[in-house]
């Protein structure tokens, strides 16, 4: 079973920020939180990946609690091109990788 | 880079008929996962390799399912005999080393069994 749970679906206005969030309370202290997207009928894509502190990269910002019980992706400027199902994971070395059904966000002109 | 490839695209076959699909990962990267995904049960790991060794089969649903690869460009995930359950799209991916989940996804193999 996933470890992280998020909210099924969102909307959001084009061109305005989208807060994707996710809660891994059970998270352990050296497993890393990671995003991944699914486009429809395309494989999934890393976005982001994160321990303790915030992150930034070209696509999106990851912000992480100071307890790490949850995190939230940040999409600055959704497009419509951002539409898809936003995949929240967690784990270490070794572990299984388990996906969640995630969020599918949906980008709204 | 070309990234992850995986052939076929589509299948579509028969009952009782052996499928394999392929998978060529990206030059350089170590470690190599296949998953299935369905409507029903999301996205699945199935086996993943590194270093060409498998680590972790615990995902293969049962016997019919083998995967393999010879070399570190290659692995193929073969089903013997198929059934209409096994209808799925199956993913390919590969990551720089095994302690990452910074895993690279083919474009998948989208298997119809009849």
């Amino acid at each position: 079973d996933a470890k992280t749970t998020q909210p099924p679906s969102m909307d959001c206005a084009e061109g305005r920020a989208a807060n994707l969030p996710c809660n891994h309370s059970t998270i352990s202290g050296n497993e890393y939180v990671y995003w991944y997207r699914q486009i429809h009928s395309q494989g999934p894509q890393y976005i982001i990946h994160g321990l303790k502190n915030n992150e930034t990269n070209e696509m999106a910002s990851l912000i992480i609690t100071e307890d790490r019980k949850s995190s939230t992706l940040i999409l600055p400027h959704a497009t419509l091109r951002d539409t898809a199902v936003y995949y929240c994971t967690s784990g270490n070395y070794g572990q299984n990788f388990v996906f969640g059904p995630g969020t599918r966000l949906s980008v709204l002109p | 880079d070309a990234g992850v490839i995986q052939s076929p695209r589509h299948e579509v076959t028969e009952m009782g008929q052996e499928v394999t699909l392929r998978c060529k990962p990206i030059s350089g990267h170590n470690s190599l996962f296949w998953y299935r995904q369905t409507m029903m049960r999301g996205l699945e790991l199935l086996i993943y390799f590194n270093n060409n060794v498998p680590i972790d089969d615990s995902g293969m649903p049962e016997d019919r399912f083998s995967a393999k690869m010879p070399n570190a460009s290659f692995s193929t995930l073969k089903i013997q005999p198929s059934e209409p359950r096994d209808s799925a799209v199956y993913f390919c991916a590969s990551s720089p080393n095994q302690g990452t989940r910074e895993q690279f996804f083919g474009p998948g193999t989208r298997l119809t069994v009849l």
